[in-house]
């Protein structure tokens, strides 16, 4: 069974890096059929699409984020990254990872269980 | 971007009676494209219908969903407990997804 895990810190500063990276097991994330995501959700909000990536390494981001997002894969380890640079109070939220199924019929199909990212020094 | 706007925002119903929330898009979105999920309080979203009509893996047959062009609607035809959640749609055009703001269902 697919698993996707977030990990990175829980707390980080304003003006700085996010980093998180997202662990794929029961997968390859080596898959002609798949893409993989960042979604973020800020606290009691909805949720936010940040990006994607294919394993090739081409990425695509939402417009309102693309200035600051970086999302890189590594296939050796079967992990893809996020990096969002200066950050303030309002990228605090959720960050789930996920995994983008279908290419007639897209969705998000396979999601980590998210963890929390708070911006503030 | 596409918008979209989902209603009610709140909806109190009880156990076994109809569901029925609203995914309106402000332009019209590919019905292959429109998805709908679950979350409940700590949880990440579970995927429930997709091409605006299709069940996931593992839902139940209770939730259905429909539409087309700007209007969409997930039924959940009878409430059991574990359906009180809150619900998202979500579509993909312009290389952008973009998800509704959610439909709290609670229990009255």
């Amino acid at each position: 069974q697919l698993q996707l895990q977030e990990s990175g810190p829980g707390l980080v500063k304003p003006s700085e890096t996010l980093s998180l990276t997202c662990t794929v097991s029961g997968g390859s994330i080596n898959s002609s059929s798949h893409y993989w995501g960042w979604i973020r959700q800020p606290p009691g909000k909805g949720l936010e699409w940040i990006g994607s990536i294919f394993y090739s390494g081409s990425t695509y981001y939402n417009p309102s984020l693309k200035s600051r997002v970086t999302i890189s894969v590594d296939t050796s380890k079967n992990q893809f990254s996020l990096k969002l640079i200066s950050v303030t109070a309002t990228d605090t939220a959720v960050y789930y990872c996920a995994r983008r199924v279908g290419w007639d019929l897209r969705r998000f199909d396979s999601w980590g269980q998210g963890t929390l990212v708070t911006v503030s020094s | 971007e596409i918008v979209l706007t989902q209603s009610p925002g709140t909806l109190s119903l009880s156990p076994g009676e109809r569901a029925t929330l609203s995914c309106r898009a402000s332009q019209s979105v590919t019905r292959s494209y429109l998805a709908w999920y679950q979350q409940k309080p700590g949880q990440a979203p579970r995927l429930l219908i997709y091409g605006a009509s299709s069940r996931a893996t593992g839902v139940p047959d209770r939730f259905s969903g429909s539409g087309s062009g700007t209007d969409f609607t997930l039924t959940i035809s009878r409430l059991e407990p574990e359906d009180f959640a809150v619900y998202f749609c979500q579509q993909y055009g312009d290389s952008l997804y973009t998800f509704g703001q959610g439909t709290k269902l609670e229990i009255k």
